[in-house]
């Protein structure tokens, strides 16, 4: 079993739905990422949390919101998708800030 | 603002060609580097790093040299396989940040037999 998971893989969604991507992990780390890829752009950070009570915004939260459930679980919702929210989202880990991030297998989103 | 920089892709060389691919950063403050590897259809995956100025990360034949005084951390293979077919991200990571990393915008790699 991958040590980060995403769920799920391929989503496909109308323009106004709600959608969650989640996120969960078995490395036992406090700190975990979203990030989305797009081609020519590489990842950007959109949030990120270093434990369950503590949630910050990176660099495109606009249109994003995150919940933390637990140390192990991070989802990132989309309150109304939107065409230009396209693009492979990547959930990542790191026990603190100076160790190495793993990240899960992505999850490609198509809003049409 | 602190941003990487890389060559753009597809490159394109056939196997046991040698391989460079550029990267180059701008950070405030002295960032770790970093060479991330993503595989059709896999997420990403740690390829080497390098924490301070002149260190040399390596791993499965890829190295590359942490220059400060160039801000480069090119990625470099002797002879390249098929199998090194993928996408490569350089990334930095600065200390104060809480593990945030920058990401350049990829570079994809197409090796031919």
């Amino acid at each position: 079993d991958a040590d980060v998971t995403q769920t799920p893989r391929n989503r496909i969604t109308k323009t106004g739905k709600r959608i969650m991507l989640e996120c969960s992990q078995t490395k036992g780390h406090d700190r975990m990422y979203w990030y989305r890829q797009d081609p020519g752009l590489g990842l950007r950070l959109i949030y990120y949390s270093f434990d369950v009570k503590d949630i910050n915004k990176g660099e495109i939260s606009d249109g994003y919101s995150v919940s933390r459930q637990a140390q192990a679980k991070f989802s990132l919702s989309l309150e109304s998708a939107i065409p230009n929210q396209t693009a492979l989202y990547f959930c990542a880990t790191s026990e603190t800030q100076n160790t190495e991030a793993f990240f899960g297998q992505g999850t490609r989103l198509t809003v049409v | 603002g602190n941003s990487v920089t890389q060559m753009e892709g597809p490159v394109t060389l056939s196997e046991e060609a040698f391989l460079t691919i550029n990267c180059t950063y701008t950070a405030t403050g002295y960032p770790s580097l970093f060479w991330y590897v993503q595989y059709p259809g896999e997420g990403l995956q740690l390829l080497l790093k390098a924490t301070k100025a002149d260190d040399k990360g390596s791993n499965k034949g890829f190295e590359a040299t942490y220059r400060k005084e160039t801000t480069s951390f090119h990625l470099e293979k002797g002879s390249v396989q098929v199998s090194d077919s993928a996408v490569y991200f350089c990334a930095l990571r600065l200390s104060n940040q809480g593990g945030k990393l920058i990401f350049g915008q990829g570079t994809e790699l197409s090796v031919k037999p």
